[in-house]
């Protein structure tokens, strides 16, 4: 058990481009969250998957975010034509289906968009 | 209305002290859970502790208990014996309904601990 891995740890991009992000969680788990987190704030819900299906989206999220999780295990979160509003911390959680809900977090991709 | 209320954005506590952050919520559900987490400056948040609505004893997990007051509709950390280590934010989350899948967090306390 490695816990939940996230990739890259920082991005920096040009408003206007667009980014990828990806997350490993831990592999028994088969449901994935994506939080964003902005600076002095808690952790806001963006999406969730179970298994390879998403089957809830924040309406903080929109349509330039979409994000994927073939065949249930890793997930990507893609942001398209980038704006300086978009900076944040987006964090990747993972849970075991039965249990309370407790989250294990990745550490995190630090987005800076100039 | 806020979900989570965390009304100390700084706390400081000696080493070796005992601290309580605190949390108010706030929910029309029955059935709810409350999660505290720590986030330390690499940035990974992790669980400390969960209590459930319907436990009738406050959850506690080593140096870590949770106050929790269902009438006044609180659920405090306490941390035991302060250690260096436990300087980090420190956030209060809800879960909403026994099937809800997102967790509604705080805004989080800065606690510092003292040498």
């Amino acid at each position: 058990d490695t816990g939940v891995s996230q990739d890259p740890r920082h991005k920096i991009t040009k408003r206007g481009q667009n980014v990828t992000f990806r997350c490993d969680p831990i592999s028994e788990h088969n449901r994935l969250y994506w939080y964003r987190q902005t600076l002095g704030q808690g952790p806001e819900f963006l999406t969730y998957f179970q298994n390879e299906a998403q089957l809830e989206k924040s309406r903080l999220l929109s349509d330039r975010f979409s994000a994927e999780r073939p065949k249930g295990s890793f997930s990507t979160l893609e942001i398209q034509r980038t704006e300086q509003g978009d900076s944040a911390m987006y964090l990747c959680a993972s849970s075991l289906v039965p249990g309370v809900g407790k989250l294990f977090f990745g550490s995190g991709t630090q987005l800076s968009v100039l | 209305a806020q979900k989570i209320t965390q009304t100390q954005p700084g706390m400081f506590v000696q080493e070796k002290e005992a601290v309580t952050l605190d949390c108010t919520y706030d929910t029309s559900d029955q059935s709810y859970g409350l999660f505290w987490y720590k986030q330390p400056s690499s940035g990974e948040m992790i669980f400390l502790i969960y209590q459930g609505s319907y436990d009738e004893q406050n959850a506690t997990e080593g140096r870590y208990s949770l106050n929790f007051q269902k009438a006044r509709k609180s659920a405090n950390l306490v941390i035991s014996a302060s250690q260096l280590g436990d300087s980090a934010m420190y956030f209060c989350a809800m879960r909403e309904g026994p099937q809800a899948r997102q967790l509604t967090f705080g805004s989080g306390t800065q606690l510092t601990v003292l040498p």
